[in-house]
């Protein structure tokens, strides 16, 4: 069956302007979650939505960053004025936690070069 | 702060080896999860192990778990090549967001 797929699988774009990642879920998978790493580090979680309930948004870096989830299914990660430092890979993983163990599923993930 | 924490930061080996990663977190946990990345991209889930077991095998891999320790090891037997890539721990409480360690980098020398 179908895995987590992300677009665009490279981003490049100029300081200051807007990005959009996107992220289809495995179908069915209630959890959500946002990831970033940077070269050669480990995963910085950004944003976690879980059914209808309100998203964690505690890892977001600052009120450039934030994301959506509609209709429960795709969700899609937006950085305003993007930075230098925001270059990374940015990671989605879906989940589901019915059975009260939370195997993540994750994406091929968006590398984002900010110029 | 992360969870979980691997040790050594990397490990580089002779192929056919065997690789132990070590894994410490620090809150009660309901499972602890291993996961792969190579090449920077996507994570792929290995192995995971619940609170109540303390040692699970999955083909060439070992991991053990110590709660009263709040620790995990990761043992890939007769290491080869293409198991050069990234491992990272994962924790899950139950109700919360899984959180990752920051990863042992494994390099496997042919």
């Amino acid at each position: 069956g179908a895995g987590v797929s992300q677009s665009p699988s490279n981003k490049v774009t100029e300081k200051g302007k807007d990005v959009e990642l996107r992220c289809d879920p495995i179908s069915g998978h209630t959890a959500l979650y946002w990831y970033r790493q940077s070269l050669g580090q480990g995963l910085e979680f950004l944003i976690y939505f879980q059914g209808n309930s309100a998203p964690d948004k505690s890892g977001l870096p600052s009120d450039r960053f934030s994301a959506e989830r509609t209709g429960g299914s795709v969700s899609t990660l937006t950085i305003q004025r993007t930075q230098q430092e925001d270059s990374a890979v940015y990671l989605c993983a879906s989940s589901s936690i019915s059975t009260g163990i939370d195997t993540q599923y994750f994406g091929p993930g968006t590398r984002l070069t900010v110029l | 702060s992360q969870q979980g924490e691997e040790d050594p930061q990397a490990l580089s080996i002779q192929e056919g080896e065997n690789a132990t990663m070590n894994c410490s977190y620090k809150t009660s946990i309901n499972n602890l999860q291993w996961y792969r990345q190579n090449s920077g991209r996507g994570l792929v889930h290995l192995i995971l192990i619940r609170s109540n077991e303390r040692e699970k095998h999955s083909g060439r891999l070992r991991v053990t778990l110590d709660t009263s320790k709040k620790s995990s090891s990761l043992l890939i037997t007769a290491s080869r090549a293409a198991d050069t890539a990234s491992y990272f721990c994962a924790t899950y409480t139950g109700g919360f967001k899984t959180i990752f360690g920051a990863g042992t980098r494994l390099f496997v020398k042919a």
